[in-house]
């Protein structure tokens, strides 16, 4: 079993709707990340969570420790919002700050 | 744009060579981490370099290697390459190294296609 496992893996949506993608983790964690990986490949950061809830214009992203998961929202979704959502957690172990990285959430938003 | 540059973008090579990959971090950035992304393995952590020390090794194989030198710059090397070792390699910069919660910027990639 992934120690991140995100669902669903793929979602298509129509423009406006709101998106949810979620990510359970079996780890103790200190951080979770949720990130943008657009068709070209690269990587943007869109939050980092150690508790409660972050938004950032149309996006928002909760946190519940105890049940060790997590949640991307996407209001008004737009087709430019189409990308892979990929959820990593940082282990709270020490030391090592390498992330552990969920397979990611492939979403199309249709026009 | 992060901030963070990796050369080169593209590198086609044959099985049994040898490659080095280059990451420059943000400016003020003391760690460098490396992460390899293939298609059936997804996003792995490879290593991590603080202030040019290793900090912490992740799913690294013996045939690869990393430092990070003065100016922060950090450089993989990947030696006897295989079909297999075809993926995407990231390199991301922090501020710190710590048990701390950094935010970790992601540079653009380096795609190395194995023949």
């Amino acid at each position: 079993k992934n120690e991140v496992e995100q669902s669903p893996q793929n979602l298509t949506a129509q423009e406006g709707e709101f998106i949810t993608i979620n990510c359970s983790y079996s780890v103790g964690i200190s951080a979770l990340h949720w990130l943008q990986q657009h068709p070209g490949g690269g990587i943007v950061s869109l939050f980092m969570l150690s508790s409660g809830k972050k938004k950032h214009g149309r996006l928002i992203a909760t946190i519940n420790i105890q049940e060790k998961h997590s949640s991307l929202h996407i209001t008004a979704s737009h087709p430019r919002d189409s990308a892979v959502y990929i959820c990593a957690v940082k282990g709270s172990g020490g030391g090592a700050d390498g992330l552990t990285f969920g397979k990611g959430t492939h979403l199309i938003i249709q026009p | 744009d992060s901030g963070v540059t990796q050369t080169p973008k593209h590198l086609i090579t044959a099985t049994g060579q040898r490659v080095t990959l280059r990451c420059s971090p943000r400016s003020g950035d003391l760690s460098v981490y490396w992460y390899q992304q293939s298609l059936d393995q997804g996003l792995q952590f490879l290593i991590q370099y603080y202030n040019g020390e290793e900090r912490a090794k992740g799913n690294i194989l013996e045939r690869f290697s990393a430092q990070q030198f003065p100016d922060l710059h950090s450089e993989l090397n990947l030696s006897s390459l295989e079909l297999g070792d075809s993926a995407l390699y990231f390199c991301a910069s922090s501020t710190a190294g710590g048990t701390g919660r950094y935010e970790q910027y992601f540079g653009p990639g380096t795609r190395l296609t194995v023949t």
